[in-house]
């Protein structure tokens, strides 16, 4: 399967504790982006990587929020000190750097927080 | 900020049917991409649209562009319950220095009923 592939699917944690997600990009792809989508919403942006560097953050990413694609290649998504609120599905993306290029989704992480 | 506006939100439809759904904006996007969404799943590409008034043929599904850029339709003809699905439209655009990312809508809740 060479599509973008997202680790782990499904993550139940208590409020506080720290979880770290991880995606691997669909591989020839720079362009890396984390969406969050909650029930009843389309997803929504949060950050955006090309190559090794992070070019944009939303203000949905609150400074517990960080995220790393250290060799360009996959991404890590670190929430601390896990909220309620943080309970969402956590959406991995990949596209080329061309213009309309389409951007591919994973299958998600799905979040809760207890 | 950019918005997506989907419409219907919710739809519900007999087998057989056609339906068509839409997308709009008051915003130019340099493409448009439609996804369709299971429960617990990524969105999954369904198509790019990237020039003005173009239309695209996917089986039963017919997308066209908006001449101006701005909004899009899905329209399936016979529909059958397979289909069902969250059926969601993000306008793709670029932002502060040269990165892309995607606005989504909040989607189309689509049961089709045997």
């Amino acid at each position: 399967d060479t599509g973008v592939s997202q680790d782990p699917r499904h993550k139940i944690t208590k409020r506080g504790q720290n979880v770290t997600f991880r995606c691997d990009p669909i591989s020839e792809h720079n362009r890396l982006y984390w969406y969050r989508q909650t029930l009843g919403q389309g997803p929504e942006f949060l950050t955006y990587f090309q190559n090794e560097a992070q070019l944009e953050k939303s203000r949905l990413l609150s400074d517990r929020f960080s995220a790393e694609r250290p060799k360009g290649s996959f991404s890590t998504l670190e929430i601390q000190r896990t909220e309620q609120g943080d309970s969402a599905m956590y959406l991995c993306a990949s596209s080329l750097q061309v213009p309309g290029n389409t951007i591919y989704f994973g299958e998600g992480s799905w979040l809760t927080v207890v | 900020t950019q918005l997506l506006e989907q419409s219907p939100q919710f739809l519900s439809i007999q087998e057989g049917e056609n339906l068509t759904v839409y997308c709009n904006s008051s915003s130019v996007f340099s493409s448009l991409q439609w996804y369709r969404q299971e429960p617990g799943e990524g969105p999954v590409l369904l198509v790019t649209v990237v020039t003005g008034g173009e239309v695209k043929k996917l089986k039963r599904l017919t997308f066209q562009f908006g001449d101006a850029r701005k909004d899009s339709s899905l329209h399936i003809t016979a529909a059958q319950p397979g289909d069902t699905g969250l059926y969601l439209c993000a306008g793709a655009s670029y932002s502060g220095a040269g990165s892309y990312q995607l606005t989504f809508g909040k989607g189309t809740k689509l049961s089709v009923i045997p």
